[in-house]
């Protein structure tokens, strides 16, 4: 069965800081993974995806992913953030099999000024 | 130009009620989702429905019914409500094709409250 690990609960950076946000997955065969980003009391936006192709993923608000089939991890980064960038994140698996997607339980980012 | 809407954003109610939240989509997409919420953050599927064909229900209690009058709409109503039921529950849509069937575009969320 699939899955998604996010091992941060919650993540504090500066403003201007570089951003990493951990994401681990499990899944036999080639996932499709995406991150999400849930402002407060909106739905989830799609930040980027990764199918196939290149590991390097670019997406909206200037963030990107790195697809790692050796580590099974799909982390999500931004050299500098900026204080809108305070939101829940979820990184989530899915397959064309299953139909679905997984989520993982989210990090919470917090900006200090 | 809203894309997936839903209604209401609020709903507060009490034990053992029934209750219906609607969800519309104008993206012209044939897929629709329902996931909850819950306290914690944690999202679950609960429903998809294929051109108003339900194609995945995640063992969800029979409390719960979706029903998808076209493949533009996706209700799901609630019946005899527990306290458990209180959580956040987002509708979603997404198009057919390879990979496109997972790009979920979600609705802003429906928070229920079970006094």
């Amino acid at each position: 069965a699939q899955s998604v690990t996010q091992p941060d609960i919650h993540i504090t950076v500066s403003e201007g800081a570089s951003l990493e946000l951990r994401c681990n997955y499990s899944y036999g065969a080639t996932p499709y993974l995406f991150w999400y980003v849930q402002s407060p009391g909106q739905g989830l936006q799609l930040l980027l995806k990764y199918f196939s192709g290149d590991t390097l993923v670019q997406g909206i608000k200037g963030f990107e992913a790195e697809f790692k089939r050796s580590q099974s991890s799909f982390n999500l980064r931004k050299p500098s953030v900026h204080w809108s960038d305070a939101a829940e994140y979820f990184c989530a698996v899915g397959s064309q099999g299953a139909q679905k997607l997984v989520f993982g339980q989210g990090t919470r980012l917090t900006i200090n000024p | 130009d809203t894309a997936v809407s839903q209604t209401p954003k609020y709903l507060v109610t009490q034990m053992g009620n029934d209750k219906s939240i609607k969800c519309e989509q104008n993206l012209g997409h044939d897929t629709m989702y329902w996931y909850k919420q819950d306290s914690k953050k944690f999202l679950k599927i609960m429903f998809s429905y294929n051109n108003k064909e339900l194609i995945i229900n995640e063992t969800v209690p029979n409390r719960f019914s979706p029903k998808s009058p076209d493949k533009a709409h996706l209700n799901l109503h609630i019946n005899s409500l527990e306290l458990g039921d209180s959580a956040v529950y987002f509708c979603a849509s997404s198009p057919l094709g390879a990979g496109g069937l997972f790009e979920q575009f979600f609705g802003p969320g429906t928070r229920l409250t079970v006094l």
